[in-house]
């Protein structure tokens, strides 16, 4: 059974850009969530998609978008990077109705990202 | 709005001794789900313990153990025969039983000392 993972490991931008982070869930999941977690905070949720569609969104503004895949993976895009979003990005899969009906979600490894 | 307040940034413990990490919510739900969640140097959020509200029995795993307090909304983890493996950030996590996200607290960081 293949885990959650994540690419790139590490990331350098610049305020202004724009960036794609990606995510490749769990063998047999369809739900895929993406946190931010900036140093010294606990991971704040962002969205979630769920069979390509979002199904549930954070109080984050919408330069912050993404997309499912037919095959679960998902993308994180961010466009007009801002100093303040310098922070690791993490991605959990999970499979609806697994153990005693709670979504337990599996977390990747994070991508850092920083913006310069 | 669900918050999830971990009042202790930094922790120690001697090998083979006994720590607990606190931890308190606010809720107006009634019935969720509590979590702990370890989070080594390697980053991987890793799931260590879970509580459903709804059952009065503490959790339990191995060396890990928690004290629910529901009228209190308090959920300390308790870990026993501390090892050097367990050095790492600790979130404490709530989900409402009909929610799909997770409300992280701030996070306690644990030393085991040698």
């Amino acid at each position: 059974e293949t885990g959650v993972t994540q690419s790139p490991t590490h990331l350098i931008k610049t305020r202004g850009q724009q960036v794609t982070l990606r995510c490749s869930s769990q063998s047999g999941h369809n739900t895929v969530s993406w946190y931010q977690q900036a140093l010294g905070q606990g991971p704040q949720f962002i969205f979630q998609y769920y069979r390509e569609e979002e199904n549930g969104r954070g109080n984050f503004p919408p330069r912050f978008s993404g997309l499912q895949f037919p095959n679960y993976s998902s993308e994180l895009n961010v466009n007009a990077l801002e100093l303040d979003d310098s922070a690791l990005y993490l991605c959990a899969s999970s499979s609806p109705g697994t153990l005693a009906g709670i979504n337990e979600q599996f977390f990747g490894p994070g991508t850092r990202l920083t913006v310069l | 709005a669900q918050t999830v307040t971990q009042s202790q940034p930094e922790m120690s413990v001697q090998e083979a001794e006994t720590v607990t990490l606190s931890c308190t919510y606010d809720t107006s739900e009634n019935n969720y789900y509590l979590f702990w969640y370890k989070q080594p140097p390697s980053r991987q959020m890793i799931l260590v313990i879970r509580q459903e509200a709804y059952k009065q029995q503490n959790a339990t795993e191995n060396r890990f153990s928690v004290n629910f307090q529901k009228a209190a909304k308090s959920f300390s983890l308790k870990i026993s025969d501390s090892q050097l493996g367990d050095t790492a950030m600790y979130f404490c996590a709530f989900m409402k039983q009909t929610g799909n996200q997770f409300y992280f607290g701030t996070g306690t960081s644990l030393t085991v000392i040698p």
